[in-house]
């Protein structure tokens, strides 16, 4: 079945720096990307996704790139605050209609 | 605005006690509905969805079962806890077709058997 492999598993970067989260699939039909943040104790939100049809996508500090020959999409966010925090998970679309996470990054983000 | 609600927050269960969750959803019609279950290091792995009133599929088989009585409503059940059972549920819906779209989750339930 599809797979999803996301590194790193933790990431600790200083306030203000970048972090970079990247993930690979295995299933060449997945044409839906996204991207999760999961806060301590709550359920995890949408912050950016992307389709097969386009190769990057940003939204202010957030920006997603898709590689679909490679197979691999990537996180990036800018200019990292505190509150930015959390674990975030990728997630690829299966061909039997559902969503195949990673297992997740837990980033740090220090003051 | 479409909403999810998913209770209890938190339930500390012993061995071979039942189980059940409730997940309900607002203000949207016929969503695709999922269970999902967190364990430390594991990320999400997809238990169940559903694409319609009595429709469940189930991706991993095990000691839980669902149901969806209603077609804003999804119920995971247990008739036996095993240890092997605790974790962070979460429910979630998304509209148009499974795994296509967005997927709105609940705030969870932090399931102890013990």
């Amino acid at each position: 079945g599809e797979n999803v492999e996301q590194h790193p598993s933790t990431l600790s970067v200083q306030e203000g720096d970048s972090a970079v989260i990247k993930c690979t699939y295995s299933d060449s039909a997945s044409n839906y990307f996204p991207w999760y943040k999961q806060e301590l104790g709550k359920g995890p939100q949408l912050i950016i996704d992307i389709r097969s049809n386009v190769g990057e996508k940003k939204d202010q500090r957030i920006a997603v790139t898709l590689n679909k020959t490679a197979k691999h999409f990537s996180l990036h966010i800018t200019e990292t605050q505190p509150e930015d925090s959390a674990v975030y998970f990728c997630a690829a679309s299966s061909n039997q209609g559902n969503l195949i996470f990673g297992k997740g990054t837990k980033l740090s983000v220090k003051p | 605005s479409q909403t999810i609600h998913q209770w209890p927050a938190t339930l500390v269960q012993p061995v071979g006690s039942p189980l059940s969750l409730e997940c309900t959803v607002e203000g949207t019609s016929n969503p695709n509905l999922y269970w999902y279950r967190q364990a430390a290091g594991r990320g999400l792995q997809l238990l169940f969805y559903s694409v319609g009133i009595g429709q469940i599929s189930s991706e991993v088989p095990q000691n839980l079962s669902a149901s969806r009585p209603q077609d804003r409503q999804f119920i995971l059940s247990s008739k036996k806890l095993l240890l092997s059972d605790s974790g962070f549920y979460l429910c979630a819906w998304s509209a148009g077709q499974p795994g296509d779209t967005e997927a709105f989750f609940g705030q969870g339930t932090r399931l102890t058997v013990v």
